[in-house]
């Protein structure tokens, strides 16, 4: 299958200092990417939606302005936590469609981010 | 409300002993629902897509229905390495192509 390459796996940081994460298509191009948000023993849920060359749209909910997303090329979307906080800390999944393969989604290996 | 519903919220099984999963879904024009399984601290891995009701999909000891308003992943004779949290994800118009996940079942298997 695809892979989608997602770093780092794992962050600590200060509160009020910015984060960014960074979601690579390894073997495929991917015009859209998502981003995911999860919370211990909760569902996936979805923050946003990134498209190449474009904006990204945002669900209800979700700062644009706290979470940055950039999709300036076909195998790279970044996520950057901006003034982050404690109550960011969280688990992000970026995910990425392959065209081709149906409406089959690819998932990174998380980012847990920690604020302290 | 919730658009995609997973029960149980956790199962325990002995190796061996067959059981399963529900995904009941309330959105309309279904495109797509998805199983995913899903390891502490990592990102969800594909196992199935179904579009259709009435379609199903094997992979080793899981099965995976669909019906119009629900889908289930059978586990026959699961082994402790079966265990995980298996998450049910559906795609609909008004989503995009975005996919709308349950809680998902966490799944535990003992020897």
């Amino acid at each position: 299958g695809a892979v989608v390459s997602q770093h780092p796996s794992r962050v600590i940081c200060k509160s009020g200092t910015s984060v960014k994460i960074e979601c690579r298509s390894l073997d495929f191009q991917a015009t859209t990417m998502f981003w995911y948000r999860q919370f211990p023993k909760q569902s996936l849920m979805l923050m946003a939606t990134s498209n190449e060359g474009s904006k990204a749209t945002y669900e209800q909910g979700v700062e644009k302005d706290k979470f940055l997303i950039n999709h300036a090329s076909l195998t790279l979307s970044t996520l950057t936590v901006t003034s982050a906080h404690p109550e960011d800390s969280s688990f992000y999944i970026c995910s990425a469609r392959v065209g081709g393969l149906g409406e089959k989604l690819f998932f990174g290996s998380g980012t847990q981010l920690s604020v302290l | 409300e919730d658009q995609v519903t997973q029960s149980p919220e956790a199962l325990r099984l002995q190796e061996g002993e067959s059981s399963s999963l529900n995904c009941s879904y309330t959105v309309s024009g279904l495109r797509g629902l998805f199983w995913y399984r899903q390891d502490p601290g990592k990102g969800p891995e594909f196992l199935f897509t179904l579009y259709s009701a009435g379609e199903e999909k094997e992979k080793e000891r899981l099965k995976a229905t669909l019906t119009k308003k629900e889908s289930f992943l059978h586990i026959t004779a699961p082994k402790p390495e079966d265990s995980a949290t298996y998450l049910c994800a559906v795609q609909f118009p008004e989503a995009g192509t975005a996919l709308i996940f349950g809680k998902g079942t966490t799944l535990s298997v003992s020897s």
